[in-house]
């Protein structure tokens, strides 16, 4: 099946640095990735959708200027955590959708706020 | 997308059937039935969807009543390496590229020996 990579797998960082993610879809292009958060006993939440080439959408409540999303090309998309702070420890979930519009979930990545 | 609910936890005995059953009473015409499952740690893995048919692959099955208000995903002999949370979720068709998948709270299966 089609294949989607996270790195890091985890990142230990001080509060007010940046952080970035990458997701990558390893076999299969992706037009359009998404990125979830999960914070721990809970499910995930959807955080934006992003298209290839285009700006990325927000769901309600995500504040775009915190969470900088690029989706460069077609196998590849970055979440940045800009000025992170202890409350947005969790674990970052991208998931990438193939042609036939089939979406498949990368790894995660933990990241601890310090 | 319509909204689905699902037993909070359930326990199965190893080697035995688990049926986890969905509620998705507001689905309307053109939405699919998916189930994905998240073991701890890691992230969601696909395991079956269906419209109205109901589906069988190499995990699961998939049933879906002929009202389609309500689904039951069988995993036909449970293992220790199917405890996790199962998310049933209900999105358009795939062909449509607005669909997105909202995850609820999922039901928690623990396998027990």
């Amino acid at each position: 099946g089609a294949v989607v990579s996270q790195h890091p797998s985890w990142v230990i960082c001080k509060s007010g640095t940046s952080v970035k993610i990458e997701c990558r879809s390893l076999d299969f292009q992706a037009t359009t990735m998404f990125w979830y958060r999960q914070f721990p006993k809970q499910s995930l939440m959807l955080m934006a959708t992003s298209n290839e080439g285009s700006k990325a959408t927000y769901e309600q409540g995500v504040e775009k200027d915190k969470f900088l999303i690029n989706h460069a090309s077609l196998t590849l998309s970055t979440l940045t955590v800009t000025s992170a702070h202890p409350e947005d420890s969790s674990f970052y979930i991208c998931s990438a959708r193939d042609l036939i519009n089939e979406q498949f979930f990368g790894p995660g990545t933990r990241l601890t706020v310090l | 997308d319509a909204k689905t609910t699902q037993p909070t936890s359930m326990d199965c005995a190893e080697g035995r059937a688990a049926n986890l059953p969905c509620n998705h009473s507001t689905i309307s015409g053109n939405e699919y039935v998916y189930w994905y499952r998240q073991i701890h740690s890691q992230g969601p893995q696909y395991i079956i969807h269906g419209l109205k048919n109901n589906e069988t692959n190499e995990m699961a099955s998939l049933i879906i009543t002929e009202d389609r208000k309500s689904s039951t995903l069988i995993l036909p002999h449970a293992t220790l390496r199917d405890t996790a949370v199962y998310y049933c979720i209900v999105r358009v068709a795939p062909s449509n590229q607005g669909g997105k998948l909202i995850f609820g709270q999922g039901t928690e299966l623990s396998v027990k020996p």
